[in-house]
């Protein structure tokens, strides 16, 4: 019940198209639900959060939708470029003073 | 320096070995924390301190022994590992325990033969 489950593992996706990454979660307590992305050689940063009382959130090329009845998330990535190409993880949490629960990440691969 | 600094950025070490990870906080964060990455794994949450105090141990055998002397600085002290214990360690500060987001320094790569 504390796992998140992510897929895919990895996705390729063509210069200018839609990159998509879901995660699903079974713990009905979980109310924070961020993104981090991670670029080879660094450490994750967050990218984008959303908490479960919007359906969606945008941020530049970057939307968080969310399905609280589906227990499911996905990030999608508009206009996706070549500088995109990171391994991205989904994350969630109970809230305050909880650790966050994380999926076992996507590694995507934006061709120029 | 910025951030969340880590070193070293690679260490490989033998069985017998006792070695040390250090990593320091530049952001004036109260919580610090010790990840452990492994290739298509979640990221496996080893130790937090908050105030200096560790409130969370997550498990960990006891050849990993960590050590906060103040808020700014943190070690992950290894002794007798495994060779099932190469990973990428990362280092991580939020303002306070659970309060929003990671800051993460770039890892520490732990070679085991």
């Amino acid at each position: 019940q504390q796992q998140v489950k992510q897929s895919p593992q990895s996705l390729i996706v063509q210069k200018g198209g839609i990159s998509i990454i879901n995660c699903a979660y079974e713990n009905t307590a979980f109310d924070y639900f961020p993104w981090y992305q991670q670029f080879p050689g660094k450490g994750p940063a967050l990218l984008i959060a959303i908490r479960p009382d919007v359906s969606e959130k945008k941020e530049g090329r970057f939307t968080i939708s969310f399905n609280k009845s589906a227990k499911q998330f996905s990030l999608h990535i508009m206009d996706s470029q070549p500088g995109d190409s990171a391994t991205y993880f989904c994350a969630a949490s109970p809230g305050s003073n909880y650790q966050l629960i994380w999926g076992a990440g996507t590694k995507l691969i934006i061709k120029p | 320096e910025t951030g969340v600094t880590q070193t070293p950025r690679h260490l490989v070490m033998g069985m017998t070995n006792k070695k040390s990870l250090k990593c320091e906080q530049h952001l004036g964060h109260n919580a610090m924390y010790w990840y452990k990455q492994s290739a298509k794994k979640p990221l496996e949450l080893m130790f937090v301190y908050n105030f200096k105090e560790q409130t969370e141990n997550n498990s960990v055998p006891s050849r990993f022994s960590p050590e906060c002397p103040n808020s700014s600085h943190l070690f992950l002290h290894l002794h007798t590992l495994q060779p099932e214990d190469s990973a990428l360690y990362l280092c991580a500060s939020s303002q306070d325990w659970g309060a929003g987001e990671l800051f993460f320094g770039e890892g520490s790569r732990l070679t085991v033969l």
